[in-house]
């Protein structure tokens, strides 16, 4: 268990719909990131948070967007589904502090399915 | 550019033997490297990381993998593999972008199967 929680693990909806999904980072971690993992792109970086404020963005669809809170958890809100959409999201956290400011550790995942 | 290379897509190895994973890494700064496992259906499960000095560097489950600056590389390696072993394994590489940003890029993984 790497303390890092997602909700919910199985998300199955519409194309032109929209999700939000949940994540609360590891104790004591204030940086959160999202990752996308399908078959075809393999493991992308979306969007990384850092104490509340947007840090770094990757390969972030403009249908996609995300907060992070002041109690540190974040949301990913995806909007307008599409088939393509359909993928394993993953959250992860760090605390970029100390020797181990960028091991970053994994929620189990949602399971987003577009129909 | 920036990327991580694993060139083997799929791995068949006998419960016992002897197991190497290979990484190769594209980066113009000081690399920070780390190998993921991945069960099915399951999350990713840091295995061991790089940062510095040694370039043998020891990690969970038995793993170990050895950081070769010159020929950008970072094998992931186990001497006895175990039927639990059976997973897909990622080699991940952190891009750093000053002060508190950054993010890893992945390899497109390594699915390991092994054999009775």
């Amino acid at each position: 268990d790497s303390g890092v929680t997602q909700t919910p693990k199985h998300l199955i909806t519409a194309t032109g719909q929209r999700v939000t999904l949940r994540c609360s980072p590891r104790s004591g971690d204030l940086s959160v990131y999202w990752y996308q993992q399908s078959l075809d792109q393999g493991l992308q970086f979306l969007i990384q948070y850092y104490n509340g404020e947007e840090r770094a963005k990757g390969n972030i669809l403009e249908r996609f967007s995300a907060q992070q809170f002041p109690d540190l958890h974040s949301e990913l809100n995806l909007s307008s589904l599409e088939l393509g959409d359909s993928a394993l999201y993953f959250c992860a956290s760090s605390n970029f502090t100390g020797t181990a400011r960028y091991e970053q550790y994994f929620g189990p995942g949602t399971r987003l399915t577009v129909t | 550019a920036q990327s991580v290379t694993q060139p083997d897509i799929h791995i068949t190895v006998s419960e016992g033997a002897s197991l190497e994973l290979r990484c190769n890494y594209s980066y113009g700064a000081t690399p920070y490297l780390f190998w993921y496992v991945q069960s099915p259906g399951q999350g990713l499960q840091l295995l061991l990381k790089y940062f510095s000095g040694d370039t043998l560097v020891q990690g969970i489950k038995g793993f170990e993998a050895e950081f070769k600056r010159s020929q950008s590389s970072f094998n992931l390696r186990k001497p006895s593999v175990h039927w639990s072993d059976a997973a897909e394994y990622f080699c991940a590489l952190f891009i750093f972008r000053g002060g508190s940003q950054g993010n890893l890029i992945f390899g497109k993984g390594t699915k390991l199967s092994v054999k009775p």
